[in-house]
């Protein structure tokens, strides 16, 4: 078992639609990063979370820290969206990123 | 205030040759961690320098080597090269001082 687990591995959409992208983890984090890579290019990071949540125009991400889980929203989506969505832990003790598999999202218009 | 930048962006290398891969921290980061990502798969983490020296490694081979320069920027060096080695090299630089990470576009190795 990873120890940072996304779900959905794939994600088609309508432009418009409310999408939502899960990540659970195992480990104690000091935070929870949201990453974004379009096909072929590097990393984006959308979001750092250590509790609550946050938003960032279209964009929501929430935490619960007890459950061990975040979330990654998008409102209103457009085929610009269309990238992997990455959630990786940072591990306190051990001062690195550990990845999630990564959700593939397309969204047609 | 300047992101993180690899170079080269793309690179084609021959299975037994060396590489070497460069990596500019963002402005006030002193650590910089470098990232393997093959294709279709999520980064696995390679090795992390903080301010000089390696803090942290993944489950690579010592034919993966690094260097931290007091300017704070980094090189990868690869030894040996092996087709497996094709990859998306990514480096993403941090402070000590919070969690934030700032990644670079990558460099895409492919050996041949």
């Amino acid at each position: 078992k990873n120890e940072v687990e996304q779900s959905p591995q794939n994600l088609t959409a309508q432009e418009g639609e409310f999408i939502t992208i899960n990540c659970s983890y195992s480990v104690g984090i000091s935070a929870l990063h949201w990453l974004q890579q379009h096909p072929g290019g590097g990393i984006v990071s959308l979001f750092m979370l250590s509790s609550g949540k946050k938003k960032h125009g279209r964009l929501i991400a929430t935490i619960n820290i007890q459950e061990k889980h975040s979330s990654l929203h998008i409102t209103a989506s457009h085929p610009r969206d269309s990238a992997v969505y990455i959630c990786a832990a940072h591990g306190g003790a051990t001062n690195k990123l550990i990845f999630g598999t990564g959700t593939l999202l397309a969204v047609q218009p | 205030e300047t992101g993180v930048t690899q170079s080269p962006t793309h690179l084609i290398k021959t299975r037994g040759q060396q590489v070497t891969l460069r990596c500019s921290s963002q402005s006030g980061h002193n650590t910089v961690s470098w990232y393997q990502q093959a294709l279709g798969q999520g980064p696995q983490f390679i090795f992390q320098y903080y301010r000089e020296e390696e803090n942290g490694r993944g489950n690579f081979p010592p034919r993966f080597s690094g260097l931290q320069f007091p300017n704070y920027s980094s090189e990868l060096n690869v030894n040996a090269l092996e087709l497996d080695d094709s990859a998306l090299y990514l480096c993403a630089s941090s402070s000590d001082s919070n969690y934030g990470y700032t990644f670079g576009s990558g460099t895409r190795l492919t050996v041949v």
